[in-house]
């Protein structure tokens, strides 16, 4: 059973670029979830999306914007990256619904170097 | 505003030893509260939960204690092992698939 995958794993971007990281869920979750984890920091909350659609937002600009497909997969996109924006990116996902939906599961990572 | 504290940033302990690891929440809507183990370069793992209907909860060598009038909670790690050097995080959310407020972590270090 696949757990939660992330790619890439490591990106180096310049200041004003765009990314796009990726990330498919633990088999049988419906709903994925991006945390920002800078260095040194706990995990923020960007934003999670279900059924393709994004369902709550964290304190990030309108510069971080996501996508779910109907495969559950998601993206996470950054434009204009700021030199702030280097940080380990994290995808974490849970089914909907019971008690298991309290549960998230976190992919490896994808750490994100803007200079 | 930080939601959840925790403490301490830093922890050094025998190999053996009982590392405490405390959190303390300010938002009573909490009603669930994992603990995550991240070592260099991963992604968390979750360890072990708690929901506030029990006061203590034990899996294995974890075991998270939890009192709801003082909102704290905390992770002991019996017996501890090097390979148990890591960072831990806790964390807090409301309700199913809602976002996880985590603390800033804990740097354990269990040396021989």
């Amino acid at each position: 059973d696949a757990g939660v995958t992330q790619s890439p794993t490591h990106l180096i971007k310049t200041r004003g670029q765009q990314v796009t990281l990726r990330c498919s869920p633990k088999s049988g979750h419906d709903t994925v979830s991006w945390y920002q984890q800078a260095l040194g920091q706990g995990p923020q909350f960007i934003f999670q999306y279900y059924e393709e659609e994004e369902r709550q937002r964290g304190n990030f600009p309108d510069r971080f914007s996501g996508h779910q497909f109907p495969n559950y997969s998601s993206e996470l996109n950054v434009n204009a990256l700021l030199l702030g924006d280097s940080a380990l990116y994290l995808c974490a996902s849970s089914p909907l619904g019971g008690a298991a939906s309290y549960e998230q599961y976190f992919g490896p990572g994808t750490r994100l170097t803007v200079t | 505003q930080q939601q959840v504290k925790q403490s301490p940033q830093s922890l050094i302990v025998q190999k053996g030893g009982i590392p405490i690891i405390n959190c303390a929440y300010e938002n009573t809507a909490f009603d669930y509260f994992p603990w995550y183990q991240q070592f260099p370069g991963k992604g968390p793992a979750l360890l072990i939960a708690i929901r506030p209907d029990v006061s203590e909860k034990k899996e294995g060598r974890f075991t998270i204690s939890f009192n709801k009038s003082a909102k704290q909670f905390s992770l002991h790690i019996m017996d501890s092992q090097p390979g148990d050097s890591a960072t831990y995080f806790c964390a807090a959310s409301i309700r199913g698939n809602t976002p996880l407020v985590f603390g800033k972590g804990t740097r354990l270090s269990v040396i021989a």
